[in-house]
């Protein structure tokens, strides 16, 4: 079956700890996106990927990383100057223009130790 | 202004009757618009696209878009207590060429 995958499905971070998130799609999408989702709040960009090795950063980017070396993968690093990082992280992918739809996986739920 | 907004509800309807889920936007020139279902604890879930003025109808769906007065709604009719959940307004926004989300609309379908 086609989708995206997302792991951990949780993870605990500790104070100083660099953390990564894995995400992975299997619809030949070129475009990928990482969201990050704070209760009771939108969706709020963090970095998107048009392309392999190439991304951009979103509206949120302070305190994260990310690499697109293949087309399939996008990981997500929060890093440990990511103060706040507790929250629920979705990654998207479509095909390459935002009048495509998004697809999300079921995302990670991250807390702090 | 929000570039996106939503009434964060709750929308409380009894079970049969119409629920109806308005969004407005900023972005005069916006061409996508998407209506996405996310259950508590879970992900967003794609239920409508819609691109040209007037009404889209999947199923029990009907997504109503007019561009002249910025706005999006999604009509869910002969609603289920399982169509409970946040529905999430994403509008294209052509200046920035990103996809913004509203807040979410809790609907509640009580039996």
């Amino acid at each position: 079956d086609g989708g995206i995958t997302q792991s951990p499905k949780y993870l605990f971070r500790k104070e100083g700890q660099n953390v990564t998130l894995s995400c992975e799609q299997n619809l030949n999408h070129d475009a990928m996106y990482w969201y990050r989702q704070d209760p009771g709040q939108g969706l709020r960009l963090i970095y998107y990927s048009q392309i392999v090795n190439d991304f951009q950063k979103g509206d949120i980017a302070e305190g994260y990383s990310v690499s697109r070396e293949k087309k399939e993968s996008f990981p997500l690093t929060v890093t440990s100057a990511q103060k706040n990082p507790t929250a629920f992280y979705l990654c998207a992918s479509n095909p390459r223009g935002t009048n495509q739809p998004q697809h999300f996986g079921d995302g990670t739920r991250l807390s702090i130790l | 202004q929000k570039e996106v907004e939503q009434n964060s509800g709750p929308l409380s309807v009894p079970e049969g009757a119409i629920a109806s889920l308005n969004c407005t936007y900023s972005d005069r020139v916006s061409q996508s618009f998407f209506w996405y279902r996310q259950y508590s604890g879970k992900s967003p879930e794609l239920i409508m696209s819609i691109y040209s003025n007037g009404d889209k109808e999947d199923g029990r769906f009907t997504a109503q878009l007019n561009k002249a007065s910025q706005y999006v709604s999604l009509l869910i009719r002969d609603s289920q207590p399982s169509d409970s959940a946040t529905y999430l307004c994403a509008v294209n926004i052509k200046a920035t060429d990103k996809l913004i989300f509203g807040t979410g609309t809790r609907l509640q379908v009580f039996p």
